[in-house]
């Protein structure tokens, strides 16, 4: 299994300014995921991040808006950059103990933009 | 989109009564998994069935999987109040999980 402890677990930011969010795993994992989910929504995959390399961006996403950090395999930050109200969602890192296991998550950081 | 489609989207029951969640996909799969949300929270892994599994049960969980619908169902027999949360499944193909729709399960005490 793998705890995660995911921070700020919510905030509320004004239009035009970036939030970083934090995600810590408890033991080392060679890939960590970024999620967003806007209200009522589903889970949406932003970008997996390696340790040691640029993260791998899904479509509609870019790293102007969402730059993402993996200095170690334990750690990662999400940056949401240049901030709007349509931002506003829960962002959740994920990670897994190799392919095709289970995936564990952050609590999530539930982000409104006003 | 490549996300997979859940029905019903929002179900209401009583407790001890059973719910029934279905989840189609479009891609060929390794596996799919099924998990479950609370307000908006981070989410909990309740099962991974493989492709090559018809059908699996943990506790009061019983997951079907026909790979050639590309369908799976979950069942939660006897539900609890507790049991309210959504519901997602989730299929694995290239490493990524990629997300269905969600069923909201509402359990009346």
């Amino acid at each position: 299994s793998a705890v995660i402890s995911q921070k700020p677990s919510r905030d509320i930011c004004q239009r035009g300014t970036s939030l970083t969010i934090q995600c810590q795993v408890d033991s080392q994992v060679t890939m960590m995921f970024w999620y967003r989910q806007q209200p009522g929504q589903s889970l949406t995959l932003i970008a997996t991040a390696n340790q040691g390399s640029e993260a791998t961006y899904e479509s509609g996403f870019v790293i102007d808006k969402f730059p993402i950090s993996r200095p170690n395999l334990t750690f990662s930050t999400l940056t949401v950059s240049n901030m709007s109200p349509e931002d506003s969602s829960i962002y959740l890192c994920s990670v897994d103990k190799g392919s095709s296991t289970e995936a564990f998550f952050g609590q999530g950081t539930r982000l409104t933009v006003v | 989109s490549q996300q997979g489609e859940e029905d019903p989207q929002a179900l209401s029951i009583q407790e001890g009564e059973n719910a029934t969640m279905n989840c189609s996909y479009k891609t060929s799969i390794n596996n799919l998994q099924w998990y479950r949300q609370n307000s908006g929270r981070g989410l909990v892994h309740l099962i991974l069935i493989r492709s090559n599994e018809r059908e699996k049960h943990s506790g009061r969980l019983r997951v079907t999987l026909d790979t050639s619908k590309k369908s799976s169902s979950l069942l939660i027999t006897a539900s609890r109040a507790a049991d309210t949360a959504s519901y997602f499944c989730a299929t694995d193909n290239t490493d990524k999980l990629i997300f269905g729709t969600g069923t909201r399960l509402q359990v009346f005490p």
